[in-house]
């Protein structure tokens, strides 16, 4: 059974750089598309993109010139990157695997990690 | 693309909850939903319209036509006290994947 763990710094600074871990277990993540989620505080949830385990990736056009997503196959993670943060990019950030078929026009997320909350201040 | 749901709905225990998320042509593509309750993440009850997944009790069902999907919770229970959220996927847009604002869901 698939379980996912997002890791994180918790606090960033106005301006720096986020970076966050999703470790992956029961599952290679090499033959799947990962996923990853925010939802700031009281608010609902927002798609930050994905990633193929081939590298391939798809990035919400409102914060694609920021945000990256990579993967380590080696460690069986895949992480986010987003620059120049601000206030409104704090919020409890979530992966999750990606199930269905882009070929059949059909995706949904399952499972979810736990989130790690990411808290943007100076 | 955009998913709208409304902000709350309210039932009685043990009678019909429905929770609608709409779209243009909506009905045109597959939606899902997710329960979310406080300090958790979220949890995938409906996919592709109408599917539930191992573990989701029989009551939750979901459905899409036209510009609307619904998703209904039969003989609504306290435990079902959650926020509710429609995902579909806009394979024509840059914006790929689309969730709804999200529903609170009341059983009082």
């Amino acid at each position: 059974q698939v379980q996912l763990q997002e890791s994180g710094p918790g606090l960033v600074k106005p301006s720096e750089t986020l970076s966050l871990t999703c470790s992956v277990s029961g599952d290679s993540i090499s033959a799947y598309y990962w996923t990853w989620i925010r939802q700031p505080p009281g608010g609902g949830l927002e798609w930050i993109g994905y990633i193929y385990g081939s590298g391939k990736t798809h990035y919400n056009p409102s914060l694609r010139s920021r945000v990256s997503i990579s993967v380590d196959t080696s460690k069986n993670q895949v992480s986010l990157t987003l620059t120049s943060v601000t206030a409104a990019d704090t919020a409890l950030y979530f992966c999750a695997k990606e199930r269905g078929s882009r070929g059949q026009l059909v995706i949904w997320f399952d499972p979810w990690g736990p989130g790690t909350r990411v808290t943007v201040s100076s | 693309y955009e998913l709208t749901q409304p902000p709350s709905v309210s039932v009685s225990p043990g009678q019909t909850a429905s929770i609608t998320c709409s779209g243009d042509q909506l009905g045109d593509k597959f939606v899902s939903w997710y329960q979310q309750k406080p300090g958790q993440s979220p949890v995938l009850v409906i996919h592709e319209d109408r599917k539930r997944p191992s573990g989701i009790p029989e009551r939750f069902s979901g459905s899409n036509s036209g510009n609307t999907a619904t998703l209904t919770i039969s003989g609504a229970q306290s435990l079902d006290e959650a926020d509710y959220y429609c995902q579909a996927w806009d394979s024509s847009t840059a914006w790929d994947v689309v969730f709804g604002g999200g529903t609170t869901l009341t059983v009082l």
